[in-house]
């Protein structure tokens, strides 16, 4: 069985610009979370989708957005993007809508110029 | 606000040893603690996990313990290999998780 997939795998944006991102889940998991990693920290919570409904938003402004799909692949967007959103985005998933086990994909490497 | 905190960002240990990798936290209403694993270009993979109602949970060189007074957690790795070498994350869940900064490992042949 395939694992989390996310793409594309690294990205270079300019400021200003927007960027999708999108993950799709281990085949029966329903629930997607996205998080925000930057150098030398660990993971930031940013969402989680269960559903398709908005679970859980962590503490990023408006500028991200996300959605899950009838088929639980999701897409994260960030739309006015700034020279500190440069990250890696990590896409989990788990089974349930609850705080269990995630499964990480390699994620999205996401540098702003 | 760090609610989850690894002081040690790197720690180094002979092939054989035992490995020692420290979490503390802040909120006493957490109920679940993860220890996940993360490679150069990969995501991070789930390792061991514990309830905030046990103290002690082991898998094959893995073991973890939790100290609910001190909200204490730590990762023991024995005997540590090669192949342990990587970053691991401490991670709480209270309706979302809640990372540390993570600990570079690093297994000495």
């Amino acid at each position: 069985d395939a694992g989390v997939t996310q793409s594309p795998t690294h990205l270079i944006k300019t400021r200003g610009q927007h960027v999708t991102l999108r993950c799709s889940p281990i085949s029966g998991h329903k629930s997607v979370s996205w998080y925000q990693q930057v150098l030398g920290q660990g993971p930031q919570f940013i969402f989680q989708y269960y559903e398709k409904e908005e679970r859980g938003r962590g503490n990023f402004p408006d500028r991200f957005s996300a959605r899950q799909f009838p088929n639980y692949s999701s897409e994260l967007n960030v739309n006015a993007l700034l020279l500190g959103d440069s990250a890696l985005y990590l896409c989990a998933s788990s089974l349930g809508g609850g705080a269990e086990k995630l499964f990480f994909g390699s994620g999205t490497q996401l540098s702003v110029l | 606000d760090q609610q989850v905190k690894q002081n040690s960002p790197s720690l180094s240990v002979q092939e054989g040893r035992i490995s020692i990798l420290n979490c503390d936290y802040t909120n006493s209403m957490f109920d679940y603690f993860l220890w996940y694993k993360k490679y150069p270009a990969e995501g991070p993979t789930f390792l061991i996990s514990i309830s905030s109602i046990k103290d002690k949970n082991e898998d094959g060189r893995f073991t973890v313990f939790l100290n609910k007074s001190a909200k204490h957690l730590s990762l023991h790795i024995v005997p540590s290999q090669p192949g342990d070498s990587a970053v691991y994350f401490c991670a709480a869940t209270l309706n979302q998780f809640y990372f540390g900064t993570g600990t570079s490992l690093t297994v000495i042949p």
